[in-house]
């Protein structure tokens, strides 16, 4: 069963530092490409950043570029999304998808974490 | 960006009426490969999105055959024959063909 397990969510302050983990298991990871999806408070869900099988192509919307760090350990089945300077827009749900290659959709998706950045 | 927009905004029905579901994009999502990554997403009240339709009109196996998608190009469709009571909650289309991915609005399906 394929699973996808995040973490590292929480309450911190602007300006500040997070990282989210997404724990993949009941597949083989590294023949997935990943992402991070995002939902504000009662809001639509926004794609916030893409990484391919092997980690070294990564793509982000331009209001996290240089902010967010998305990046993958194949090794431990593990996909991470690094945030530094957030700001209290970036408060939301954060869900890892993985990215189905042939079908070009997200066929699985995490149970969300919840990131809240106020002082 | 491609700009998604998805109509209604919000659809009140009693179980066993028919559902439509229009997605519109700003460009065509017809991508180099020949396909047209046009996806379709349920998202129940208190979960996260789960997968119903990819590239248009391919639905997963545990997707019931009341759901159709259809559309090329610019202009897609997500139908309900028959709506049932386990189909409410917001329903949103997204394009898998150029970055950024975008997602259109939602829809939400209330139940009458």
């Amino acid at each position: 069963e394929v699973q996808l397990v995040e973490s590292g969510g929480g309450l911190v302050q602007p300006g500040r530092s997070l990282k989210l983990s997404c724990a993949a298991s009941g597949f083989t990871f590294s023949n997935y490409g990943m992402a991070w999806v995002c939902q504000a408070p009662t809001k639509g869900l926004e794609w916030v950043a893409s990484i391919s099988t092997g980690g070294g192509n990564t793509y982000y919307r331009d209001s996290v570029k240089g902010r967010f760090t998305i990046s993958r350990d194949n090794a431990k089945n593990t996909l991470y999304l690094q945030m530094d300077s957030l700001r209290s827009e970036d408060t939301a749900t954060y869900y890892c998808a993985r990215r189905e290659y042939y079908s070009g959709d997200f066929d699985y998706w995490g149970q969300g974490v919840m990131v809240t950045v106020s002082s | 960006d491609v700009v998604m927009t998805q109509t209604p905004v919000s659809l009140s029905l009693a179980i066993g009426q028919p559902a439509s579901i229009s997605c519109k994009s700003s460009q065509s999502l017809l991508g180099t490969s020949g396909k047209t990554f046009l996806n379709w997403i349920l998202q129940r009240p208190g979960q996260s999105p789960k997968r119903l339709i990819y590239q248009v009109s391919k639905l997963y196996s545990e997707v019931p055959d009341r759901f159709s998608g259809s559309g090329s190009e610019t202009e897609f469709t997500l139908k309900i024959s028959r709506v049932e009571a386990e189909d409410l909650g917001v329903y949103y289309c997204w394009q898998g063909t150029h970055f950024p991915r975008t997602f259109g609005g939602g829809t939400k399906l209330e139940l009458k």
